[in-house]
């Protein structure tokens, strides 16, 4: 069981270049997340989605698009890359929206 | 909006200490408290609480939920170098439909 698969692990971007995150889950979970983490920082939550279809923003949306056409896959779309867009980025699924929470190992981006 | 925030940010101890991380929360309707742990990587969970004064123990790690003063604490007794890590508490509403983070608490514990 793969649980959540994130790709790439790592990634440099020059600024105003576009990038695709993806995630994608085996578990059959309704609800996906996108967070990020900037250092010595918690985890902000960018977008997520509650089933197939259905995306609402999170705390930190701006500079990000996400689409969500099937349960398994939860891309994250930065459209003109910003040195502030240099994180960790977490996606994450859960069985419902506490309980069974699962994440992915992370995508460490920088932008120069 | 909802609001996570930890205390301390970060603590330094040596083995065998015992540790108290604090997590105080702002919710507009409750549904659950949850801990992890973040070694360098992905977060892995701890404990999900959802009741008032009913602890939680795995091991030397356990945890309680106060719901009046809306607060958890994160008790780690006989601290081992492996306990260090960043803490991290977050929130459910009751919609349950995503969690809210706090900015985590950095544990060191040296030998």
């Amino acid at each position: 069981n793969a649980g959540v698969t994130q790709t790439p692990k790592f990634r440099i971007l020059k600024i105003g270049q576009s990038m695709t995150l993806q995630c994608t889950q085996d578990m059959n979970h309704n609800y996906m997340y996108w967070y990020r983490q900037d250092p010595g920082m918690g985890l902000k939550l960018i977008y997520y989605s509650v089933g197939a279809g259905i995306t609402d923003k999170g705390e930190v949306p701006n500079g990000y698009n996400v689409s969500r056409s099937t349960t398994e896959d939860f891309p994250l779309r930065l459209e003109l890359a910003a040195p502030s867009q240099t994180s960790v980025y977490f996606c994450a699924s859960s069985l419902q929206g506490d309980y069974g929470y699962t994440f992915g190992s992370g995508t460490r981006l920088t932008v120069v | 909006e909802d609001k996570v925030v930890q205390s301390p940010l970060s603590l330094v101890v040596h083995e065998g200490d015992t540790v108290t991380l604090n997590c105080s929360y702002e919710v507009t309707n409750f549904r659950s408290l949850l801990w992890y742990k973040q070694e360098k990587k992905a977060p892995t969970f701890l404990f999900m609480l959802t009741s008032s004064g009913i602890e939680k123990k795995s091991g030397r790690l356990s945890s309680i939920l106060d719901k009046k003063e809306l607060f958890s604490i994160l008790n780690i007794t006989a601290t081992q170098t492996g306990d260090s890590a960043v803490y991290l508490c977050a929130v459910a509403e009751t919609s349950g439909s995503r969690l809210t983070f706090g900015e985590g608490t950095q544990l060191t514990v040296n030998p």
